[in-house]
């Protein structure tokens, strides 16, 4: 267990639904990635926060939008949804300082299904 | 931004043998070289790690090695077992903050 928690594990939803997944990270990382992994694809980078401001952004569609609440933990939310959104959706956290070695740590994951 | 590159998308070898997978950045500020490994439906776990100020680290049968002024990395594992079979994944990091993948080698160890 690597202590990051992402529900729901699964999800099934019809085009043009919104949804959102939620990333519990490590206790004490501040910082939350999110990467979408399509079938036998990569790993692709979407978007970083850093206790609770945006840090880095990746190729995230205009539909899909994030945010890192107080409590640390984030939200993905996916809007317009399209079949070709379906994807294993990863949350990763790290201590993220950039002073302090640390690596990321990922999520189970939550698989999203678009029907 | 970065450009990560890993080679190759397939790799077979015989159980013992070694397999080497290779990865170029083009970020020249990278200074954090991470490689995960994913089993089949399962997470990203990081295997061995290594930063700019280093050429080459072992962990047991896995190592890596990075080459600065080339800009690239490469993972090692040596006496192959079955259990190595996944996909691995190389990135490159500046600092700790947005970690780039590579595409990824599905590695299988045939017994």
């Amino acid at each position: 267990d690597s202590g990051v928690t992402q529900t729901p594990k699964h999800l099934i939803t019809a085009t043009g639904q919104r949804v959102t997944l939620r990333c519990s990270p490590r206790s004490g990382d501040l910082s939350v990635y999110w990467y979408q992994q399509s079938l036998d694809q990569g790993l692709q980078f979407l978007i970083q926060y850093y206790n609770g401001e945006e840090r880095a952004k990746g190729n995230i569609l205009e539909r899909f939008s994030a945010q890192q609440f107080p409590d640390l933990h984030s939200e993905l939310n996916l809007s317009s949804l399209e079949l070709g959104d379906s994807a294993l959706y990863f949350c990763a956290s790290s201590w993220g300082q950039g002073i302090r070695d640390t690596e990321a740590f990922f999520g189970q994951g939550t698989r999203l299904t678009v029907v | 931004g970065e450009n990560v590159e890993q080679h190759p998308s397939t790799l077979s070898v015989q159980e013992g043998d070694s397999a080497v997978i290779k990865c170029t950045y083009s970020d020249s500020a990278s200074n954090y070289f991470p490689w995960y490994k994913q089993e089949l439906g399962k997470r990203p776990q990081l295997i061995i790690d290594i930063r700019s100020n280093v050429g080459e680290k072992k962990d047991q049968r896995i190592a890596v090695t990075l080459n600065k002024t080339a800009k690239h990395f490469s993972l090692h594992i040596t006496e192959t077992q079955p259990e190595d079979s996944a996909v691995y994944f190389c990135a490159a990091s500046r600092s700790f903050n947005k970690f780039y993948f590579g595409s990824g080698t599905k590695l299988n160890v045939k017994p």
